[in-house]
């Protein structure tokens, strides 16, 4: 199972703010840098956010990313219909010899 | 334009093998690190392995240790993954990916997968 805990579904109106939150600990979040990853219907996962806050090109501005101690959080501002998708924050974890690992995944639906 | 192809999916009874594959093409492969990521149905993502950019180090979730192996060939720009002792609780899509790692002396500074493929669906059942 995910060591890294999101809630299991956010939504909002068009134009809302929706804010998802990813709960790690001090061998993941903690101490490394956090990422989020969009999974549209039916589709492969695409980079979101990188080093925390980092946007790849492309990515609107509306969506950011934060970390604090052994938490982060992907915030979209001015939500859009096209951005009902599945959503998961993911870190390297330092423990038992290294491996990466991801959320449980957060479902957005735009209402 | 940078894409990954997975291939080699397929229905497979519980204890045989298969084996994927990933074409890379619009980057040089052999300087990147790789993974394989897969999803259970109507689940969320697991990473599975990852290998260096020449294939010295490799890297498995416990749950796949022993069972399955991932490679390369650089010179065909290709990854794969031989899966062995297959279980049910295989099934999934599977996605290869490219890596960028940053990391010195043991210690990794960052991590994660900013390419996907489209997916390679296995089967486990009988």
């Amino acid at each position: 199972q995910s060591v890294l805990t999101q809630p299991p579904s956010a939504s909002g109106t068009p134009g809302q703010r929706v804010t998802i939150s990813c709960s790690g600990s001090s061998s993941n979040i903690g101490s490394n840098y956090v990422y989020w990853y969009q999974q549209l219907p039916g589709t492969a996962p695409k980079l979101l956010i990188y080093s925390n806050n980092q946007r790849p090109s492309g990515v609107p501005d509306r969506f950011s990313g934060s970390k604090s101690g052994t938490s982060a959080s992907l915030a979209i501002n001015g939500l859009q219909s096209e951005d009902e998708a599945d959503y998961y924050c993911a870190a390297w974890d330092d423990s038992l010899n290294g491996r990466y690992v991801f959320g449980t995944g957060t479902k957005v639906t735009v209402l | 334009e940078v894409q990954l192809v997975e291939s080699g999916g397929g229905l497979v009874q519980p204890g045989g093998s298969l084996r994927l594959s990933c074409a890379a093409s619009g980057f040089t492969f052999n300087t990147y690190w790789m993974s394989w990521v897969r999803q259970a149905p109507g689940k969320g993502l697991e990473w599975v392995a990852s290998i260096k950019q020449d294939g010295s180090e490799k890297y498995y979730v416990d749950s796949v240790k022993g069972r399955f192996t991932i490679s390369r060939d650089n010179a065909k720009n290709s990854l794969y993954l031989q899966m062995n002792s297959l279980r049910v609780e295989d099934t999934a899509v599977y996605y290869c990916a490219r890596d960028r790692v940053g990391a010195a002396q043991g210690v990794v500074y960052y991590y994660y997968m900013d390419v996907w493929g489209k997916g390679t669906t296995v089967t486990v059942s009988s």
